[in-house]
């Protein structure tokens, strides 16, 4: 049974350029959160996406933005770089409520993005 | 404003022995708390999660006690073993009206535990 997988693992980009993400969700999950990791602190709220919608966001600029297809993976986007999107970027998925245990995210194992 | 705090960046403790880390929240509308696992280079891992309406739960080595009254969880792990030596996150859930929800994380504690 195939975990939440994610592409690519490392990233260098340059400030203002544009980045694109992947996130293939655990087998049978349906909804794909969107975590950003900086050093030293806990992932923090992107977005989550559910049925191809973005469902919540977090405290996050447009410049970040997202979808999900048909098969249940993801896309995250980040326009116009800067120094401070440095970080690992994590996608969980999870089962959608009423399901049991929807509140359990599974997680990949990131992109490490460097910006310079 | 940090929802979810781990107010101990690390923690040392001699194999064999309990391992307790802590977490408080500011909250009182989460209603599930996690806890996570992270080694190095690796996406954190699902532990153990406890409702809001339950005060304890325990899964083998690994128990999780919730006081609401006082905002404070905490993780034991008994006996610990060296390879518990990791990142230990504290995430709290919330429901949002459109039915989707996101986790808040603590900073994390560090975990080594001593052979």
């Amino acid at each position: 049974d195939a975990g939440v997988t994610q592409s690519p693992t490392h990233l260098i980009k340059t400030r203002g350029q544009q980045v694109t993400l992947r996130c293939s969700p655990k087998s049978g999950h349906d909804t794909v959160s969107w975590y950003q990791q900086a050093l030293g602190q806990g992932p923090q709220f992107i977005f989550q996406y559910y049925e191809e919608e973005e469902r919540q966001r977090g405290n996050f600029p447009d410049r970040f933005s997202g979808h999900q297809f048909p098969n249940y993976s993801s896309e995250l986007n980040v326009n116009a770089l800067l120094l401070g999107d440095s970080a690992l970027y994590l996608c969980a998925s999870s089962l959608g409520p009423p399901q049991s245990d929807w509140y359990e995210q599974y997680f990949g194992p990131g992109t490490r993005l460097t910006v310079t | 404003d940090q929802q979810v705090k781990q107010n101990s960046p690390s923690l040392s403790v001699q194999e064999g022995r309990i391992s307790i880390l802590n977490c408080d929240y500011t909250n009182s509308m989460f209603d599930y708390f996690l806890w996570y696992k992270k080694y190095p280079a690796e996406g954190p891992t699902f532990l153990i999660s406890i409702s809001s309406i339950k005060d304890k739960n325990e899964d083998g080595r690994f128990t999780v006690f919730l006081n609401k009254s006082a905002k404070h969880l905490s993780l034991h792990i008994v006996p610990s073993q060296p390879g518990d030596s990791a990142v230990y996150f504290c995430a709290a859930s919330a429901i949002h009206q459109t039915g989707a929800n996101n986790l808040f994380f603590g900073t994390g504690t560090r975990l080594t535990v001593i052979p």
